[in-house]
């Protein structure tokens, strides 16, 4: 059974930082691309970023280039993802999210983890 | 960026009753969309890609069609778990999604 489990959320101050992690399992984690996807609370849903395979690739929106970084490492069957400067409009629940393809539609998703940032 | 636009904002239908939401691009996106079901406190959940591929394990009754920009889900005979939200996403340009159908009960 494909299981995504995040982890790492909380309440951080404006300009704070936070790392989520999302361990997999269920699946040959190296064998996809994996993203995050967050929703601000009673919002829809934002891709936030993805990376490769090999973690040769990494992609973001453009809100967030600059302060965030994903990453992962096959060995532990994780996804990371580093978040700095966090500003208000960060809150939200994230998501890791698995995608066959550079470009696929997600078929499995994590249950989430609420980051607030918040003074 | 490409838009997408989901129509009505909220559907009142009854069970057993015939659900129609819609979807559209602001540009082509071919056949690259997604349909995903969410409950309330939930993750969302694929239940269509390819436009009109259901996901492993979605009933028959949801059923997705549509090319190019605009595109339809529909359920055919709601049942009491249908009711939640609908967000369509495109990934044919980057990953955007709806801002969602609510389909609740009339």
């Amino acid at each position: 059974e494909v299981q995504l489990v995040e982890s790492g959320g909380g309440l951080v101050q404006p300009g704070g930082s936070l790392r989520l992690s999302c361990a997999a399992s269920g699946f040959t984690f190296s064998s996809y691309w994996m993203s995050w996807v967050r929703q601000a609370p009673g919002k829809g849903l934002e891709w936030v970023a993805n990376i490769k395979q090999d973690g040769s690739e990494k992609y973001y929106v453009d809100s967030v280039k600059g302060r965030f970084t994903i990453s992962r490492d096959n060995a532990k069957n994780s996804l990371y993802l580093q978040m700095n400067s966090l500003r208000a409009e960060d809150t939200a629940v994230y998501y890791c999210a698995r995608g066959e393809y550079s470009s696929s539609d997600f078929d499995y998703w994590g249950q989430g983890t609420l980051v607030t940032v918040s003074s | 960026e490409i838009v997408m636009t989901q129509s009505p904002a909220t559907l009142s239908v009854s069970p057993g009753e015939r659900a129609t939401l819609s979807c559209r691009a602001s540009q082509s996106v071919s056949s690259n969309l997604a349909w995903y079901q969410q409950k309330p406190g939930q993750a969302p959940r694929l239940l269509i890609y390819g436009a009109s591929t259901r996901a492993t394990g979605i009933p028959a009754r949801f059923s997705g069609s549509g090319s190019g920009t605009e595109f339809t889900l529909t359920i055919s005979s709601l049942q009491s778990e249908d009711f939640a939200v609908y967000y369509c996403q495109q990934y044919n340009n980057w990953y955007t999604f709806g801002q969602g159908t609510k389909l609740e009960i009339k």
